[in-house]
């Protein structure tokens, strides 16, 4: 089946430095990709929708210039987290949806943030 | 009210025993998905469904589209079945999905 990576798979940084997370569709062209974030036993909520070539829709409450994003090319998609607090420590997963039937979502392996 | 709801939200089980897991959802839509996410993070799509039912290995997954509701089910379940197992929908094709809030699955050995 198709393949998303993300990287790195966990990163530790200070508070108010800047982390960077890429998501790959290793197999397909994906000309979406979201962008979620879980909390400690709780579900994944929506970041943001990321559209090749295009700005990025924020969901609401979702502070798009702490979370910048960036679709470069059908196949990559990163997450900027700039400034980073303690709060920002989280679990980052990003799907990717090749934009074809059967719409299927593929999703990334996640990435874990932990600001000191 | 959750635009989608999952029950149970924990459910210990025995091997060998059949599990299920429920979820209704509140909106229109055009596929459901049923997810399973392992302890270390990542998630596993197990289904997509827009209609009837699916079956891959001792998963089977059903739909009612009338009544809004969806079933995942575990055969002779297996201590590596333990997980999280999570249901979304879609209410347009390739669309973002809105998740349950999950079903913390623990199969006891």
């Amino acid at each position: 089946g198709a393949v998303v990576s993300q990287h790195p798979s966990w990163v530790i940084c200070k508070s108010g430095t800047s982390v960077k997370i890429e998501c790959r569709s290793l197999d397909f062209q994906a000309t979406t990709m979201f962008w979620y974030r879980q909390f400690p036993k709780q579900s994944l909520m929506l970041m943001a929708t990321s559209n090749e070539g295009s700005k990025a829709t924020y969901e609401q409450g979702v502070e798009k210039d702490k979370f910048l994003i960036n679709h470069a090319s059908l196949t990559l998609s990163t997450l900027t987290v700039t400034s980073a607090h303690p709060e920002d420590s989280s679990f980052y997963i990003c799907s990717a949806n090749p934009g074809s039937l059967p719409y299927e979502q593929y999703f990334g392996p996640g990435t874990r943030l932990t600001v000191t | 009210k959750n635009e989608v709801e999952q029950s149970p939200q924990n459910l210990t089980a025995q091997e060998g025993e059949f599990i299920t897991i429920n979820c209704s959802y509140s909106v229109g839509i055009s596929a459901l998905h049923w997810l399973q996410q392992h302890p270390g993070g990542g998630i596993v799509s197990l289904f997509m469904l827009s209609s009837g039912k699916k079956k891959h290995g001792r998963l089977i997954a059903t739909i009612n589209i009338q009544e809004k509701h969806s079933s995942l089910h575990i055969t002779a379940s297996h201590p590596r079945d333990s997980a999280v197992y999570i249901c979304a929908v879609g209410r347009s094709s390739g669309d973002k999905l809105t998740f349950g809030t999950g079903t913390r699955l623990a199969v006891r050995p």
